[in-house]
């Protein structure tokens, strides 16, 4: 069974570009979750979604960071502009039911902003 | 807010050795969940576990839900190099809420 899929797997960008970040959840899940992983300050829960609508995205940092779920198949994290202290792991994970239920997650993308 | 709080941060040990690691909070979970994230990899879920006093097992490892509802612990036995990585423990804040996750105990193996 595919798990959560996200792209790319490594990004490596000037300050000042636009980041994309994509995810695809696994399918039937209905509860999509970003994550950001930093060694000073572990795994932070940016946003999440239930059924395509944004339910809580008071952890997105600034208004730089803004997250899209255009259908149940699909998500994004985008970053414009970013900046050094953005670099970090970026996770995308689903679940099923309810928001509480436990979460499978991607590999990651491991951003570098230069 | 609710936080859990990880011990021990940090842990090398010899391959063959048991490893115990716990997870409290100051706030009441119903439900603890255990993650292991390999390098380079993401968090996978280990065992989860949704009663007090429950203790659960997945092969070398065992975990147990603690009596006061505020702590969980999990255990390894006869460590091998492939047990390397971060152990993080979770759950959820409340009803239907995201869960919040520890920030790992990082284990190494020495072969």
């Amino acid at each position: 069974d595919a798990g959560v899929i996200q792209s790319p797997r490594h990004e490596v960008t000037e300050m000042g570009q636009e980041v994309t970040l994509r995810c695809k959840p696994i399918s039937g899940h209905d509860y999509l979750f970003w994550y950001r992983q930093t060694m000073m300050r572990g795994l932070e829960l940016l946003i999440y979604f239930n059924n395509n609508v944004p339910i809580d995205d008071s952890g997105m940092p600034e208004d730089r960071f803004s997250a899209k779920m255009p259908n149940a198949s699909f998500s994004t994290l985008k970053i414009q502009p970013s900046e050094p202290r953005d670099s970090a792991v970026y996770f995308c994970a689903s679940s099923l039911g309810r928001g509480d239920q436990p979460q499978h997650f991607g590999d990651g993308t491991r951003l570098s902003i230069l | 807010g609710q936080q859990l709080n990880q011990s021990p941060q940090s842990m090398f040990i010899q391959e063959g050795e048991d490893v115990s690691m716990n997870c409290t909070s100051s706030s009441i979970f119903n439900t603890w969940l255990w993650y292991k994230q390999d390098p380079g990899e993401g968090p996978v879920l280990l065992i989860a576990l949704y009663k007090a006093g429950e203790l659960t097992s997945n092969g070398r490892l065992t975990a147990q839900f603690g009596t006061t509802r505020k702590d969980s612990f999990l255990n390894i036995s006869a460590s091998i190099p492939s047990d390397v990585g971060i152990y993080f423990c979770a759950g959820p804040r409340a009803g239907n809420t995201p869960l919040v996750f520890g920030k790992g105990t990082r284990l190494s193996v020495i072969a």
